[in-house]
């Protein structure tokens, strides 16, 4: 009964391929996030969707597009990958309001590009 | 431009003594702050959290304080136990900002034997 799940776990692909990661939380959160973690360990947010609507979108390549089917689920895609991309890939959610609130995090998804 | 930093990469502590984290921010909007703990190939977990109103909160071990006048906060851990030893992030956020969480670049605790 993991509260926010990710998969793959681990994603090795060549520069070029278009890859997705998804992502499901079992919260009843109505906000879902995804964040990338660098080389240095950085962890900045990449976009959020509260309900299926996005919310923030940090100046993010329009390579990645997150795509949320239903409010449990949020999923990025990434088209024409490139060596830059790998990284640690984040989900997380929260609740929805005035806020702010805590947001817990899924186990993350490790992208290799080759 | 790096607005919460932990200028700590890593701390060193014996089990049983006390643990100081620290972090601060520039950006005087920031109204809520969080404390993350992370294991190797885990994502962070939630661990503690303070609103702008309080300067500070108490959960169990974990103590944190909030100096808004410095732009400062500190994770307390006492007492230290080898299950600590992780990477610990201070985040913060603004109300009204789309619950954006502004993470630092954490902080290696280990707590030895």
């Amino acid at each position: 009964d993991t509260a926010v799940s990710q998969t793959p776990k681990y994603l090795v692909t060549q520069m070029g391929n278009d890859k997705s990661i998804k992502c499901e939380q079992n919260l009843g959160h109505d906000t879902m996030y995804w964040y990338k973690q660098d080389s240095k360990k950085f962890l900045k947010i990449m976009f959020s969707y509260n309900n299926k609507e996005l919310i923030i979108n940090e100046t993010v390549p329009n390579r990645f597009s997150p795509k949320s089917p239903d409010k449990a689920h949020l999923n990025l895609h990434i088209n024409s990958l490139e060596l830059g991309d790998s990284a640690v890939y984040f989900c997380a959610s929260s609740r929805r309001g005035p806020g702010p609130y805590e947001q817990y995090f899924g186990p993350g998804t490790r992208l290799t590009v080759t | 431009d790096q607005q919460v930093k932990q200028n700590s990469p890593s701390l060193s502590v014996q089990e049983g003594r006390i643990s100081i984290l620290n972090c601060d921010y520039t950006n005087s909007m920031f109204d809520y702050f969080l404390w993350y703990k992370k294991y190797p190939a885990e994502g962070p977990t939630f661990l503690i959290s303070i609103s702008s109103i309080k300067d500070k909160n108490e959960d169990g071990r974990f103590t944190v304080f909030l100096n808004k006048s410095a732009k400062h906060l500190s994770l307390h851990i006492v007492p230290s136990q080898p299950g600590d030893s992780a990477v610990y992030f201070c985040a913060a956020s603004l109300t009204g900002g789309g619950n954006k969480l502004t993470f630092g670049t954490g902080t290696q605790l280990k707590v030895e034997l």
